[in-house]
């Protein structure tokens, strides 16, 4: 069983349509981090999370500590969130554990 | 725009060669991560400093791979000597307060 895994692992959706991905973990962790892979390759770390919820822009970042869950949400969906989204989680900075990630493809 | 610059972007080499990496991370950052993804394993994490003081690298081969920051300008890893395996894209990225890590576009690496 791996450390981090996430689902589904690809996922095709409308234009507009609410997107989550979700990410759970069995290792302990100081954080959680969801990070965004353009198809060109490119990454960009999206947030980081310990507790509760994050918002930034359409999107948004949830954690259940308790449960080991965390859940990326895109509204209003658009082709540009085409990505690959992986989660990873991080032990106060000293292992990362990254997810297989989850390929998106939105249709316009 | 402040960005990590990795070079060289791609590098081709045969088996049993040197293969030096180079990142600049933003100036400023006090942290620097290497990873290395593949088809396979996707996203590893290999080596990460702070303040130029290796803190992690448990995720290297240490038999065949180095990561160094002679200064807080540079980070390079090393594959001495390269094998097939090693054939991935490496990424380096860099971070002053997480989670604003920054990623540089990575080096494809191909160990033919």
């Amino acid at each position: 069983k791996n450390e981090v895994e996430q689902s589904p692992q690809n996922l095709t959706a409308q234009e507009g349509e609410f997107i989550t991905i979700n990410c759970s973990y069995s290792v302990g962790i100081s954080a959680l981090h969801w990070l965004q892979q353009h198809p060109g390759g490119g990454i960009v770390s999206l947030f980081m999370l310990s507790s509760g919820k994050k918002k930034h822009g359409r999107l948004i970042a949830t954690i259940n500590i308790q449960e080991k869950h965390s859940s990326l949400h895109i509204t209003a969906s658009h082709p540009r969130d085409s990505a690959v989204y992986i989660c990873a989680a991080d032990n106060y900075g000293q292992n990362f554990v990254f997810g297989p990630g989850t390929r998106l493809s939105v249709l316009p | 725009d402040a960005r990590v610059t990795q070079t060289p972007r791609h590098k081709v080499t045969e088996m049993g060669q040197e293969v030096t990496m180079r990142c600049q991370p933003i100036l400023g950052h006090n942290t620097v991560f290497w990873y290395r993804q593949t088809m396979m394993q996707g996203l590893e994490l290999l080596a990460y400093f702070r303040n130029r003081a290796p803190l992690d690298d448990s995720g290297m081969p240490k038999d065949r791979f180095s990561a160094e920051m002679p200064d807080a300008t540079l980070a390079t890893l090393k594959i001495q000597p390269s094998e097939p395996r090693d054939s991935a894209v490496y990424f380096c990225a860099s971070g002053l307060v997480l989670p604003a890590m920054l990623f540089g576009q990575g080096t494809r690496l191909t160990v033919v």
